[in-house]
């Protein structure tokens, strides 16, 4: 069964400390890889995607890896600010017969103190 | 949030009734989709819609009703056969099922 791991569930930093999410997966075949960041109470708002060839993506502060091998993704974020605290939800899809319906993990819950 | 709007922000409705999720896009996406959000789960596919006039069940479809009478237009209706209905509930469209999906804000659902 497809699955997708975050790491941790929740974070508390402070506002300008840098720090990184994890993300595992065993969906199989890979397609593609997205980071989403989901306000509270607010639809998920995608950050990167990244597909089998990509090891690195930024967007800003935020900067996505990708180790297809292991199977592993992370997204660090830099010099946090209080408008980062959200939830951070790791997308993974797969190709199966044309379709590329998403698995989607449970998200890691960031909050950043002034 | 992306030309994709739910209504009503907020619903509330008493046990056993069936009750209609509005969800509109404008953004010419063939594809759509309505997901379930429970606290600490991750989101669950209710119902996808690859193009208009056809829908698939997802992983959590029991209790659910879709219709895709227009390319814009996805509402999601939630019967009384639904054992736990209260939830946040979110409404994406894709150009196509390999796309990045744009998500509406959601509807909260409260059912008692």
């Amino acid at each position: 069964k497809n699955q997708v791991e975050q790491s941790p569930q929740s974070l508390i930093i402070l506002e300008g400390k840098n720090c990184t999410l994890q993300c595992n997966y065993t969906v199989s075949p890979f397609s593609n890889l997205r980071w989403y960041k989901q306000d509270t109470g607010r639809g998920p708002v995608s950050l990167t995607i990244m597909t089998f060839s990509e090891n690195t993506k930024s967007n800003g502060r935020y900067t996505a890896t990708l180790d297809a091998d292991t199977k592993q993704s992370s997204l660090h974020i830099t010099a946090s600010q209080l408008s980062d605290s959200a939830s951070y939800i790791c997308v993974v899809s797969a190709t199966s017969g044309g379709s590329y319906i998403p698995t989607f993990g449970r998200g890691t819950s960031l909050i950043v103190h002034p | 949030d992306g030309g994709i709007t739910q209504s009503p922000k907020y619903l509330f409705r008493k046990e056993g009734q069936n009750v209609t999720l509005s969800c509109e896009q404008n953004l010419n996406h063939d594809a759509m989709y309505w997901y379930r959000q429970d606290p600490g789960q991750g989101l669950r596919l209710i119902y996808y819609s690859q193009i208009v006039n056809d829908f698939q069940k997802g992983d959590i479809a029991e209790g659910y009703s879709v219709s895709r009478e227009k390319k814009e237009s996805f509402p999601l209706t939630v019967t009384s056969a639904q054992k736990n209905p209260t939830a946040f509930y979110l409404c994406a469209s894709s150009i196509d099922l390999s796309s990045e999906q744009y998500f509406g804000p959601g509807t909260r659902l409260t059912v008692t």
